[in-house]
């Protein structure tokens, strides 16, 4: 079962303008949300990541934006540029979990159209 | 930092073969993970060694999946008899803990993908 719904699953954008990917997720044990990005041939690298006491967490042109009561959070990309395009995954853990119960979206294929 | 390092990179081999990979994860990570991933689709959890115990097993780790961890260092990832299902890219991700309650991001290697003829 999919413990986090992640949408769009592809998403083209100009060069300059905001991109934007969305995350939901069910389990309130889940108390980490990192972001991960991934190039074709390459593994997941961690992109930003937040924890639930704070609402956003910008990083460079990197947003993350959280909402805990709707148990949603979004990764936002201003000023987007053709080197962003990648496949971004938001993933949500469970650090109390033995092993760090760690789940992933399926996944945004974005493309920056230069 | 070296990083998390896969080998190999791609194995292709025939239906019913058993295949091998190797995982060496950052020197002081003392936790270690393996995941899938298929095409269009995010990691998704087979197993978890901290140092050489392994704690945790996903369902969709079959019978036909082996891993070990010896002497908590490098691990592999054993696959016996394998299927056409079984073609993906299999992932490992290492990360460092001493404490079980602190959240900590993964680190991935480039993985190794397979593909069953």
């Amino acid at each position: 079962q999919q413990q986090v719904k992640q949408s769009p699953q592809s998403l083209i954008v100009q060069k300059g303008g905001i991109s934007i990917i969305n995350c939901a997720y069910e389990n309130t044990a889940f108390d980490y949300f990192p972001w991960y990005q991934q190039f074709p041939g390459k593994g997941p690298a961690l992109l930003i990541a937040i924890r639930p006491d704070v609402s956003e967490k910008k990083e460079g042109r990197f947003t993350i934006s959280f909402n805990k009561s709707a148990k949603q959070f979004s990764l936002h990309i201003m000023d987007s540029q053709p080197g962003d395009s990648a496949t971004y995954f938001c993933a949500a853990q469970n650090g109390r979990a033995v092993w760090n119960d760690m789940r992933f979206g399926a996944g945004t294929r974005l493309t920056v159209k230069p | 930092d070296t990083g998390v390092s896969q080998d190999p990179r791609h194995k292709i081999t025939k239906r019913g073969q058993n295949v091998t990979f190797r995982c060496d994860p950052i020197s002081e990570h003392n936790r270690l993970y393996w995941y899938r991933q298929t095409l269009g689709q995010g990691p998704e959890f087979l197993t978890y060694f901290q140092n050489e115990a392994q704690l945790e097993k996903s369902r969709l780790l079959s019978d036909r999946f082996s891993a070990e961890r010896p002497k908590g260092s490098f691990s592999t990832l054993e696959i016996q008899r394998t299927e056409q299902g079984d073609s993906a890219m299999y992932l490992c991700a290492s990360s460092p803990s001493s404490d079980r309650r602190k959240n900590s991001p993964l680190h991935f290697g480039n993985g190794t993908r397979l593909t069953v003829t």
